[in-house]
């Protein structure tokens, strides 16, 4: 275990509603990445908030939003569901922000997401 | 955008025998990280490897790290059906993410 929650593990959402995914990071982690997991594929990096700031960003509409809370916890708010948006999200958390130094990350189980 | 791709993207053994993981990758790297998902679950982290490092171990795991190449491979020695999974590498550079590749989905046989 990494210590890294997700909730739910799963949901069932109908196209065009809101969601929000929750996580809990690692004791002592202040940074957070969510990664979108499509069937098949590997991780794609959705955006990174570190002290509460989102601080980095992939390539994802600003229908993805989230929070960085002051105990480090996270939330990944998505509205305007589409089909496509169907995936395994993933919340990573570590020491530092990624891509400084040599921070690892460590992930959560996921939430498997389904829009019908 | 998926920066590394592994190579196989799937890959059978028979237990005991070794398996080897190739992954490739585009842009320059801080550092590359390998994962293990079990049937689409949350990434296990394996092991990182610095870009000023060549080669490192971890109980059965190899990895080697070839920056001008912009290649790494993972081996697993003496394989186990336990380690039936996907495997991943993921590349860390300046931009603030892990940027991963496609996997390679490892079956081992008893």
């Amino acid at each position: 275990e990494t210590g890294v929650t997700q909730s739910p593990t799963h949901l069932i959402k109908t196209r065009g509603q809101q969601v929000t995914l929750r996580c809990s990071s690692q004791s002592g982690h202040n940074t957070v990445s969510w990664y979108q997991q499509a069937l098949g594929q590997g991780p794609q990096f959705i955006f990174q908030y570190y002290r509460e700031e989102e601080n980095g960003r992939g390539n994802f509409p600003p229908r993805f939003s989230g929070l960085q809370f002051p105990n480090y916890s996270s939330e990944l708010n998505v509205n305007a569901l589409e089909l496509d948006d169907s995936a395994l999200y993933l919340c990573a958390s570590s020491l530092n922000q990624l891509g400084t130094g040599n921070t690892e990350a460590f992930f959560g189980q996921g939430t498997r997401l389904t829009v019908v | 955008s998926q920066q590394g791709e592994e190579d196989p993207q799937a890959l059978s053994i028979q237990e005991g025998e070794n398996a080897t993981m190739n992954c490739s990758y585009k842009t320059s790297i801080n550092n590359l990280q390998w994962y293990r998902q079990n049937s689409g679950r949350g990434l296990v982290h394996l092991i990182l490897i610095r870009s000023n490092e060549r080669e490192k171990h971890s109980g059965r795991l190899r990895v080697t790290l070839d920056t001008s190449k912009k290649s790494s491979s993972l081996l697993i020695t003496a394989s186990r059906a336990a380690d039936t999974a996907s495997y991943f590498c993921a590349t860390a550079g300046s931009a603030r993410q892990l940027t991963f590749g496609s996997g390679t989905q490892l079956t081992v046989l008893p």
